[in-house]
């Protein structure tokens, strides 16, 4: 299966909002309410900030926030700070034991 | 707390094995699977590998199908990942991860190099 398409980066200023686009199929994001993101600083290991199209875990800011609309999964950061720099990924179940990821898009905070 | 450490990293030739292990705690191992993902330097993530906790389903990605496999002792807490055949494309950071569709917990990770 072909990764999930992201934009390759995203920017915003301090205080904005940004969303980031996911877009799969009707196989993967289409078909499932799996749908997770998570945040990768360099040298560190991901960590997960959307799970199930739009639940948080424990911990992580209600700035972060996700939705769904047919194939294409969106993440949003509201009220951008210096800290969420980082890479972001997305991922599907795709049935029967398998997951897909995108291949990552890289936010900037300017 | 929930720990996840992977083991078993390095260098290896062509064609060559290796054999990760990713030791858990912190939680009741054997009801949950668990999933083995892989980052190439400077590339994104990609899925390997999945078990379930009782170890009896399993699934590979196409790019590792027939030569990887997955395993767990539940005794141990322990989930590995024997990699045989390995080609230059198989260089990466391996984690370990806990779930299936999303992954709550994450190890820091074992590099692999692939290289004569």
């Amino acid at each position: 299966q072909s990764a999930l398409t992201q934009p390759p980066s995203a920017s915003g200023s301090p205080g904005q909002s940004v969303t980031i686009s996911c877009t799969g199929t009707s196989s993967d994001v289409g078909a499932y309410d799996y749908v997770s993101w998570y945040q990768q600083d360099p040298g560190k290991a991901p960590k997960l900030v959307i799970h199930e199209v739009t639940k948080r875990p424990s911990g992580v800011p209600d700035r972060f926030s996700g939705s769904k609309s047919g194939n294409t999964a969106s993440l949003t950061v509201s009220g951008l700070q210096a800290e969420d720099e980082s890479d972001y990924y997305c991922s599907s179940y795709a049935g029967n034991n398998n997951l897909i990821f995108g291949g990552g898009t890289k936010l900037t905070v300017l | 707390e929930v720990q996840l450490v992977e083991s078993g990293g390095g260098l290896v030739q062509p064609g060559g094995s290796l054999r990760l292990s990713c030791a858990a705690s912190g939680f009741t191992f054997d009801n949950l699977g668990m999933t083995w993902v892989r980052q190439a330097p400077g590339k994104g993530l990609e899925w390997v590998s999945f078990i379930s906790g009782s170890g009896e389903s399993k699934n590979y990605a196409d790019s590792v199908k027939g030569r990887f496999t997955i395993s767990r002792d539940n005794s141990r807490n322990t989930v590995y990942l024997q990699m045989n055949s390995l080609r230059a494309e198989d260089t990466a950071i391996y984690y370990c991860a806990r779930g299936l569709k999303w992954f709550d917990h994450w190890g820091q990770g074992a590099l692999v190099t692939v290289s004569s």
